[in-house]
């Protein structure tokens, strides 16, 4: 149980371009999702809180048009990385929580040209 | 914000060979994960570990919370266990998890 997906696994796309990314919670409800971001070698950091029926909190330097989150149902959010350039390029994971723990996507892969 | 620091940066065993990783953390916690981030970048949920001891295997973990530190301990590591170990934590009743910046474990054959 408590398996989280992500859609596409890897894209490439061209600057300038939009490129969206789903996450979903495969069996179970999640009220709340989280998106993050991993740059090579590093560590995983908070982009975003999305919560189903309401606009998502961003975190801290994270630009809220530039990264919009839509989280329509209990069981799927998605992240819009609009007019994306090659510094947008990274590994980007979602996931929901369950029971106070939290569970992962596998992640998806953003190659900007 | 909360402070998350893991120790060793960087851990090579022989197959065979048991090890402890480290987490230590600033402030008080209301959750604790253990998580093992494969090469294809896959988050592996290993344990949910605010406080006491657990084991799954091979693998166990303590937290005490009230000295602010986790211990993850791997024993007869195997190759597949590399990879790199990370210790998030949420705090002041937040679910937003932060995250050290990982152990890098590799495991030769």
């Amino acid at each position: 149980g408590a398996v989280v997906s992500q859609h596409p696994s890897w894209v490439i796309c061209k600057s300038g371009t939009s490129v969206k990314i789903e996450c979903r919670s495969l069996d179970f409800q999640a009220t709340t999702m989280f998106w993050y971001r991993q740059f090579p070698k590093q560590s995983l950091m908070l982009m975003a809180t999305s919560n189903e029926g309401s606009k998502a909190t961003y975190e801290q330097g994270v630009e809220k048009d530039k990264f919009l989150i839509n989280h329509a149902s209990l069981t799927l959010s998605t992240l819009t990385v609009t007019s994306a350039h090659p510094e947008d390029s990274s590994f980007y994971i979602c996931s929901a929580s369950n029971q106070d723990t939290q569970y992962f996507g596998p992640g998806t892969r953003l190659t900007v040209l | 914000g909360i402070q998350v620091e893991q120790s060793p940066p960087d851990l090579i065993l022989q197959e065979g060979a048991n090890s402890t990783l480290r987490c230590n953390f600033s402030d008080s916690v209301n959750n604790l994960q253990w998580f093992h981030q494969n090469p294809w970048g896959q988050l592996i949920n290993l344990f949910y570990i605010p406080s006491g001891t657990k084991q799954n295997g091979r693998l166990s973990a303590t937290t005490v919370a009230t000295e602010r530190y986790s211990l993850l301990y791997i024993s007869s590591s195997q190759t597949t266990d590399s990879g790199v170990y990370f210790c998030a934590v949420a705090w002041g009743g937040s679910e937003k998890l932060v995250f050290g910046k990982g152990t890098k474990l590799t495991v030769n054959p």
